[in-house]
Formats: C-alpha cells, sequence, structure tokens
C-alpha cells in the first residue's frame, strides 16, 4: 500500500518565477492537504482540498493556489516567487472526517523548494 | 486563534535516560491532539491521535498522555534511533475539513 507521495523531491528556482508541486494521496484517501515548513518552524496550513474544491485556506496571499483532480491527486501552484518562499512544502492525505472525531492526516516526504 | 507550545525546544540525553516532551495547547472544540516524528529532511510520521483527557497511548519506548491543557510524550530509554524532532498538533473544529496547527517541535538527541 503506498502512501503519500511527493514530485519533485528538490526544486530551486529564481524569485519572481512560478512552480508546480504535485501530490498523490494514501490509497483509499479523499481529501488533501498542503502545508509549508520553514527550517526550524512546525508545518503550517495552505489549504485543504475535497471533491476538487478548497474547502479550509490558511494565512497565505492569492500567490498560492491549488487543484485537485478526480483521482483525488493535488497540485500547489506558487506565482511570482520570493525568497520567504523557500521552504520544505508538504502534502498530507486523510479520509474525510465525520463532525466530532479525529482525523488523522499522514504526510509525504515534501518538496524542498529553494529560491534564488 | 489555536495555539501550541512545545517545550523544550532541544533535549539532550544519554542512552537510557528517560525524559518526556510537554506539549500545552489552547484550542476551541478539541478534536484530536497528535504526534508525529520528523527525521531531517522528511515528512512527519504519524506517532499518536489522542482525544479524551486521561487517555493514553503507548507505542514501543513512547506513551502520549493528554490533559485538558497539555499533553505529554514520555520516552522510556531511550536508543540513539529515536533521535528526531518530535511535533505536536491539534485539530478543532465541528465540521469534516480539520486543518492542523503545529507547535515548533522539540529536537531529540539521544547519545550512546
Amino acid at each position: 500500500d503506498a502512501g503519500v507521495t511527493q514530485s519533485p523531491t528538490h526544486l530551486i528556482k529564481t524569485r519572481g518565477q512560478q512552480v508546480t508541486l504535485r501530490c498523490s494521496p494514501k490509497s483509499g484517501h479523499d481529501t488533501v492537504s498542503w502545508y509549508q515548513q520553514a527550517l526550524g518552524q512546525g508545518p503550517q496550513f495552505i489549504f485543504q482540498y475535497y471533491e476538487e474544491e478548497e474547502r479550509q485556506r490558511g494565512n497565505f496571499p492569492d500567490r498560492f493556489s491549488g487543484h485537485q483532480f478526480p483521482n483525488y491527486s493535488s497540485e500547489l501552484n506558487v506565482n511570482a516567487l520570493l525568497l520567504g518562499d523557500s521552504a520544505l512544502y508538504l502534502c498530507a492525505s486523510t479520509r474525510r472526517g465525520v463532525a466530532g472525531g479525529p482525523n488523522e492526516q499522514f504526510f509525504g516526504p515534501g518538496t524542498r523548494l529553494t529560491v534564488l | 486563534e489555536d495555539q501550541v507550545t512545545q517545550s523544550p525546544e532541544a533535549l539532550r540525553l544519554q542512552e537510557g535516560e528517560s525524559s518526556s516532551l510537554n506539549c500545552s495547547y489552547t484550542v476551541s472544540g478539541l478534536r484530536g491532539l497528535f504526534w508525529y516524528r520528523q527525521d531531517p529532511g522528511k515528512g512527519p510520521e504519524f506517532l499518536f491521535t489522542l482525544y479524551s483527557a486521561g487517555e493514553e497511548k503507548e507505542k514501543e519506548r513512547l506513551k502520549a498522555t493528554l490533559t485538558k491543557k497539555e499533553s505529554f510524550l514520555h520516552i522510556t530509554a531511550p536508543k540513539p534511533e529515536d533521535s528526531a524532532t518530535y511535533l505536536c498538533a491539534v485539530q478543532a473544529g465541528n465540521t469534516g475539513f480539520q486543518k492542523l496547527v503545529f507547535g515548533t517541535g522539540t529536537r531529540l538527541l539521544v547519545s550512546p
């Protein structure tokens, strides 16, 4: 049973460029979340997708956008890259939770983005 | 606003020296508290889910406990392979969509 997969592993871009990161969820999962983790910090929530729609969004500018496909895989797009966008980008998948109970999220290995 | 604070920031132990990591939280309507292990440059690895105060979960040398305001991750007789960053996260809300709010983690180094 494959876990969460992400591509590419590493990426180097220059300021002002655009980037697309990809994620395939764990088998049986239908909800994908994206997180940004700066060095020495905990992951910060970017947004969550379910049924091909953005369901929740964290405190990130509109330069960050996403998409979910019918097979539940997802993309994260970042436009007009800034130096501060350099981070580990994590994808997490889960099965949509039922109100009232915890909802474990399982993470992929991440994509390391460096903006020069 | 939901908040998670972890302490200490870093902890150095000798092999076999037991200790505890702390995670204090403020959240409206806790759905769950989660512990993850993260190795350098890799994604967080799920360890435990806790939901109710008084709940305990165990896995090998790790034991997680939960009160109404904090959680502890107890490490008994640690080995060098337990060296990693341990992250605590909370989930709140009453819908089917819940983000995780993370602390900054505790970096654990276990020396032989």
